[in-house]
Parts: C-alpha cells; sequence; structure tokens
C-alpha cells in the first residue's frame, strides 16, 4: 500500500537558518514525490516534485528536495528561512501504475522574527 | 481557465439540508479530484475522474456524498442530509492525467460549516 508520512507536526525555526522538513514513503516501484505548500486559508500550491535523474530537485521560493530511494525518503529543505515560508507544508506521494496521490499529514512550519 | 475554480468559497448550511459544491478545472485538464480537509487534518481523499473512465469512488465516506462531472469539465460533488462532521474545507483539484508524472493543481477550497 501506498503511504506518506510526515513525523513532525510543528517545526519551528529562527529566521535565516536553514530549514528541513522531513518526508518518507512506501510505494511499490519508483515514486514521484511531490511537495505543497498551504498559506491560512488558501488552497495547496505546488513547490516542487521528483520524477526521475538528480536527486535534488530544486522548486519555487528557493526550495529544494533530496530523494534518498535508500532511505525512502524527500526532505523538503530551504538553506535560509523566512518568516514569509511560515505555512502548512504537506509531502505526496504517487506510484507509476495509478493516479491517486497520497497526501502526508502535513507538518506546520514557524520561522521566527 | 487559469486555474482550478471552485464555487462557492464559503457556505453556511443547517444540519439536514442538501449542499452542492462546484469544480472547474483547469482547461485540458482530463483528471479531476476531490479532497476533504477537516480542520488541523490532511487531505483526506474522496473521489477521483479521469476522462471517460468510471470515477474512483473509494474514498467517499458515505452514501451521502456523491460527484457528477459533466462533459469531461466541470464536476459537482454534492453532499446530502448534511451532518456537522461535514464541516471541513473540499478541494478540488485537477492534472492533463495520464501516466507521466503530472502534477495536480488545486483551487482555493470550498468551507463548509454545517450549523
Amino acid at each position: 500500500a501506498q503511504s506518506v508520512a510526515q513525523p513532525e507536526d510543528q517545526v519551528n525555526v529562527a529566521e535565516g537558518n536553514p530549514l528541513t522538513v522531513k518526508c518518507t514513503y512506501s510505494v511499490s516501484g519508483n515514486p514521484y514525490l511531490f511537495w505543497y505548500v498551504q498559506y491560512p486559508n488558501r488552497g495547496l500550491q505546488f513547490l516542487l516534485k521528483y520524477i526521475t535523474g538528480d536527486n535534488l530537485v530544486k522548486g519555487s521560493y528557493g526550495f529544494e528536495a533530496e530523494f534518498n530511494k535508500s532511505q525512502t525518503s524527500f526532505h523538503l529543505k530551504k538553506p535560509s528561512a523566512l518568516v514569509s515560508d511560515s505555512a502548512l507544508y504537506f509531502c505526496a506521494v504517487r506510484d507509476r501504475t495509478g493516479n491517486q496521490f497520497y497526501f502526508g499529514t502535513g507538518t506546520s512550519l514557524t520561522v521566527i522574527p | 481557465g487559469a486555474g482550478v475554480s471552485q464555487s462557492p468559497s464559503n457556505k453556511v448550511t443547517e444540519k439536514g439540508k442538501d449542499v452542492e459544491l462546484r469544480c472547474d478545472p483547469i482547461s485540458g485538464h482530463t483528471a479531476l479530484y476531490w479532497y476533504r480537509q477537516s480542520l488541523g487534518q490532511g487531505l483526506e481523499f474522496l473521489i477521483y475522474f479521469q476522462g471517460n473512465s468510471a470515477p474512483d469512488k473509494s474514498g467517499l465516506p458515505s452514501d451521502r456524498f456523491s460527484a457528477e462531472r459533466t462533459g469531461g469539465s466541470v464536476s459537482t460533488l454534492t453532499i446530502q442530509r448534511t451532518q456537522q462532521e461535514d464541516s471541513a474545507v473540499y478541494l478540488c483539484a485537477s492534472s492533463t492525467g495520464g501516466l507521466a508524472g503530472n502534477t495536480i493543481y488545486f483551487g482555493e477550497g470550498s468551507w463548509l460549516t454545517v450549523v
């Protein structure tokens, strides 16, 4: 069965410090992996995705994520956090045989000024 | 359209009434998804449409929930005899479909409150 885990409900980081939001997945075969961000009272916005190729994927707003097949992880990272990055972040996975997307429970990121 | 459009953006309804939520996907997108997000919760898959194929209804929580997609474009999610536990944000998303690593794009959601 396909699933995604975001082990941290809440992440706090000081402005200017690097941030990491964790995601691990379970899927048969090679996955497609996605990160979305949700600002308060808004829908989800696409940040980045891993399909194939380079394990380091760069996306919107300076975010990047690293696909690690051996650890089945796809952690979201940013070298220097901004207060405006404070939001809810969702990791999602899709296997290559179907169209369903499986979302994690979300991680609330707070960047402290 | 430029993005996924959902209406109404907010709906307050009395317990027991029926509600309809509308989703207009991005033009040309053949795949359409409905998700539910309860306060402080993750996304709960409800239903998936792909072209003219039979929809995947495996996520609908009860027979009070139904959805249709007319002409392969606009979709309506209907909740009959609403209950307070139906209060949530209903998110629609669309994608180009197919088996490639297509991205799904979300609308702003319909915020449903059942009183």
